[in-house]
C-alpha cells in the first residue's frame, strides 16, 4: 500500500538548519508530485508547496520561498524539506502529502499523507 | 488567520446530522474544487472528500460534500463517537497557493 514515512523530531536552535526526509512506498516515486504542508501547534495546515518528483522543479507557495528548499534523491525514493536559519516560528509539524493525480499534471489533491516530523526551534 | 473560514466548533447527538461550514472567494472555492480532510490528536489528516463531493474508497457515505458558490458544506450523518475530530476544508486559490481553513473541532455529544 502506498505509504510515506518521515524522519522523526528535532529540538533545533535559532539560526541553524533542519532537513526532513519523506521515504515514500508502495507506488512509482516519479510518477506522483510531492506536497508539503505546515502545521504550528493548535493551528490549520498551511500549504508551503510541491516538488515535480519527475523533473525535481519545486514550487513554493509565497511565505516559504528563501530559507525552504525541497529536493529529491529518487534512487530512495525520498523527497526531502530542508530549512535555514531556523526561527521559533518555525516550530511545526512538517507533512509530506502526495500529489493524488499523476505527474505532469498539478491537481491539488492530496490523497496519502506521512506521519509528520516535528521540528522545535528554541534557545 | 485562515484564508477560508470554519466555525471553530459544533456539536450533536450521536446518530444526529451536522454540516459544518467552509466560506472562501470567488478566487478559490468559487472556482475551483473543495477537498475536506479529518484529523484526530497527533495524526496525519486523512482525505473524506475530494473535487468538492466525491469519496475515496473506504470513506463511508455518512460523508458528504457540497458546494454553492463560495461556500462548501460538509455533512456527516448518523454521527458516531469515533467522529469526534477536527475537520478542514482546503482549495486551490487562482494565486497559485493551497488555501486551508482554521478547521472545526467536532463534538458528539
Amino acid at each position: 500500500q502506498v505509504q510515506l514515512v518521515q524522519s522523526g523530531s528535532d529540538l533545533k536552535k535559532p539560526g541553524a538548519s533542519v532537513k526532513v526526509s519523506c521515504k515514500a512506498s508502495g507506488y512509482t516515486f516519479t510518477k506522483y508530485g510531492m506536497n508539503w504542508v505546515r502545521q504550528a501547534p493548535g493551528q490549520g495546515p498551511e500549504w508551503m508547496g510541491w516538488i515535480d518528483t519527475n523533473t525535481g522543479n519545486p514550487t513554493y507557495a509565497q511565505g516559504f520561498r528563501g530559507r525552504f528548499v525541497f529536493s529529491l534523491d529518487t534512487s530512495a525514493s525520498t523527497t526531502y524539506l530542508q530549512i535555514s536559519r531556523l526561527k521559533p516560528e518555525d516550530t511545526a509539524v512538517y507533512y509530506c502529502a502526495r500529489e493524488g493525480v499523476a505527474l505532469p499534471q498539478y491537481y491539488y489533491y492530496m490523497d496519502v499523507w506521512g506521519n509528520g516530523a516535528t521540528v522545535t526551534v528554541s534557545s | 488567520q485562515s484564508v477560508l473560514t470554519q466555525p471553530p466548533s459544533v456539536s450533536a447527538a450521536p446518530g444526529q446530522k451536522v454540516a459544518i461550514s467552509c466560506s472562501g472567494a470567488t478566487s478559490n472555492i468559487g472556482s475551483n474544487y473543495v477537498f475536506w480532510y479529518q484529523q484526530f490528536p497527533g495524526i496525519a489528516p486523512k482525505l473524506l472528500i475530494y473535487d468538492t463531493n466525491k469519496r475515496p474508497s473506504g470513506i463511508p457515505d455518512r460523508f458528504s460534500g457540497s458546494k454553492s458558490g463560495t461556500s462548501a458544506t460538509l455533512g456527516i450523518s448518523g454521527l458516531q463517537t469515533g467522529d469526534e475530530a477536527v475537520y478542514y476544508c482546503t482549495s486551490w486559490d487562482t494565486s497559485l497557493s493551497g488555501v486551508f481553513g482554521g478547521g472545526t473541532k467536532l463534538t458528539v455529544l
